[in-house]
C-alpha cells in the first residue's frame, strides 16, 4: 500500500502572506503512462472536500490561481501565493495510482 | 453540472451491514467518462477511500475493506450504492459519494463533484 505523509500537520498564516505543504509518498507516482497521480483537496469547515489540482500541477474548475502544484515522483507540493480568509480548512494531498486512493492525514490552515 | 445525493439510516447496529445510496443528477451514471466513488470520514479524523464503480459494474475496492465492501449501480435509477457489513463503532463516520472523471485524453479526475455527505452512526 501507497502512503502518503504530509508536513506541517498545521499552518497559521498571515492574510497576504504565502503558505506551502508538502506531501510524500512512499512510491512513486509515476506511472508507467507517464502521468503522476498526484492530487490535492481542500475540505474547508463543514463542508464536502473539494479538488484544488489534479496530476500534480492541473488546477481544476474555478479554482484560483493562487493555488499551484509542482513535484515529481515522490515529493510534492502546494503552494498558496497569497493566503485568504477563505483558503482556511483542512488540505489533503491524495495518490490515485492504479485507480487505487490513498488520502494523506492533511494539514489544517488557519489564519493568524 | 453533476449533483451527488447520499441517503441510508443514520444508525446501524454493530455487526450489521450499513447501506447507502448516491442519487446522481444533472448526468448520467452511464456515462463512458466517469467513475462512481464512496469516500468516508470519522469524526474529527482525515479521508479514507473505500471503493469506486464504473457503469458497467467493475469495482475497485480498498484493500483494507475489500472483504467487507460491495458496490454496485443502478442504472435504470441512476443510483449507485455502497453496503459495508459486519461493521463495529470504527465504522462510524460521514460517508460522501464523489465521480471521477476521466477525460478524451485520459487525464483522471477525481472526486471533482461531491454529495453533501451523510452521518452514519453504529450503535447498539
Amino acid at each position: 500500500d501507497i502512503v502518503m505523509t504530509q508536513t506541517p500537520l498545521s499552518l497559521s498564516v498571515t492574510p497576504g502572506q504565502p503558505a506551502s505543504i508538502s506531501c510524500k509518498s512512499s512510491q512513486s507516482l509515476l506511472h508507467s503512462d507517464g502521468k503522476t497521480y498526484l492530487y490535492w483537496y481542500l475540505q474547508k469547515p463543514g463542508q464536502s472536500p473539494q479538488l484544488l489540482i489534479y496530476e500534480v500541477s492541473s488546477r481544476f474548475s474555478g479554482v484560483p490561481d493562487r493555488f499551484s502544484g509542482s513535484g515529481s515522483g515522490t515529493d510534492f507540493t502546494l503552494k498558496i501565493s497569497r493566503v485568504e480568509a477563505e483558503d482556511v480548512g483542512v488540505y489533503y494531498c491524495m495518490q490515485g495510482i492504479h485507480l487505487l486512493f490513498t488520502f494523506g492525514p492533511g494539514t489544517k490552515v488557519d489564519i493568524k | 453540472q453533476l449533483q451527488l445525493q447520499e441517503s441510508g439510516p443514520g444508525l446501524v447496529k454493530p455487526s450489521e451491514t450499513l447501506s447507502l445510496t448516491c442519487t446522481v443528477s444533472g448526468g448520467s451514471i452511464s456515462s463512458s467518462s466517469y467513475y462512481w466513488g464512496w469516500i468516508r470520514q470519522p469524526p474529527g479524523k482525515g479521508l479514507e477511500w473505500i471503493g469506486s464503480i464504473y457503469y458497467s459494474g467493475s469495482t475497485y475496492y480498498n484493500p483494507s475493506l475489500k472483504s467487507r465492501v460491495t458496490i454496485s449501480v443502478d442504472t435504470s435509477k441512476n443510483q449507485f450504492s455502497l453496503k459495508l457489513s459486519s461493521v463495529t463503532a470504527a465504522d462510524t463516520a460521514v460517508y460522501y459519494c464523489a465521480s471521477l472523471r476521466i477525460t478524451i485524453f485520459g487525464v483522471v479526475i477525481p472526486w471533482g463533484y461531491w454529495g453533501q455527505g451523510t452521518l452514519v452512526t453504529v450503535s447498539s
